[in-house]
């Protein structure tokens, strides 16, 4: 148990559908990322929140928008996707601050199909 | 541009080494981290080095080199469970992670 769980673990959506994937941290940290992990390539970061500050990754569509309503919870809403979206979509935390080394905690993921 | 070099697939057998390489171009650099990904799970911490030298972890060692933008991660008497994907990344000067594509690593009895 890695003290973050991401919900659903599986969606498959139409792309006219709007869904929304959801991350919850029970270790405290303060800040939280969402990740897209496609077949053979980087872990991509989309998004990231920080003190509640949200730092954005521009080459995000705005197809994906990300909500934080508190440290602890963050949401990552769907709506119009296209094909080439789906994938694995990791949340992370880590708790951010001066030092260097913030490992960041993983959640298993929500594996996305877009038909 | 930022860039994390990694083998794509590598294969070994059960009770050996492995090293498996990393090399990095970055902005700035605030430490490396290895992480294990089995399939179908998150990834999960293997390992972090920061200052030039080996750090020992149990059957697990991580190398880095600044200077070289080099770093490997070395896996002593393997076992099946270690057939897993690592993945190795690069806190940046913004204290971002810029990761590489992973390594799938085989085990064969």
């Amino acid at each position: 148990e890695t003290g973050v769980t991401q919900t659903p673990r599986h969606l498959v959506m139409g792309m006219t559908n709007k869904k929304s994937l959801k991350c919850e941290q029970h270790l405290g940290h303060n800040a939280m990322y969402w990740y897209k992990q496609s077949a053979k390539k980087p872990l991509e970061l989309m998004f990231v929140y920080s003190l509640e500050e949200r730092v954005e990754n521009n080459s995000v569509p705005s197809r994906f928008s990300p909500e934080c309503p508190n440290s602890s919870h963050l949401f990552l809403h769907l709506h119009t996707l296209q094909p080439e979206d789906s994938a694995l979509y990791l949340c992370a935390s880590s708790q951010d601050g001066a030092e260097a080394y913030n490992e960041q905690f993983f959640g298993p993921g929500t594996r996305l199909t877009v038909l | 541009g930022q860039n994390i070099d990694q083998p794509t697939e590598m294969t070994a057998t059960e009770g050996a080494i492995v090293q498996i390489n990393c090399t990095y171009q970055t902005s700035g650099f605030n430490g490396l981290f290895w992480y294990q990904q089995h399939a179908g799970e998150a990834p999960t911490f293997l390992s972090y080095n920061v200052l030039d030298g080996l750090e020992e972890k149990g059957r697990f060692s991580s190398f880095l080199s600044r200077s070289k933008g080099y770093s490997y991660l070395l896996l002593k008497e393997l076992q099946m469970k270690d057939s897993a994907s690592y993945l190795c990344a690069v806190r940046d000067s913004n204290y971002q992670l810029i990761w590489g594509a992973g390594t799938k690593l085989i085990i064969k009895p």
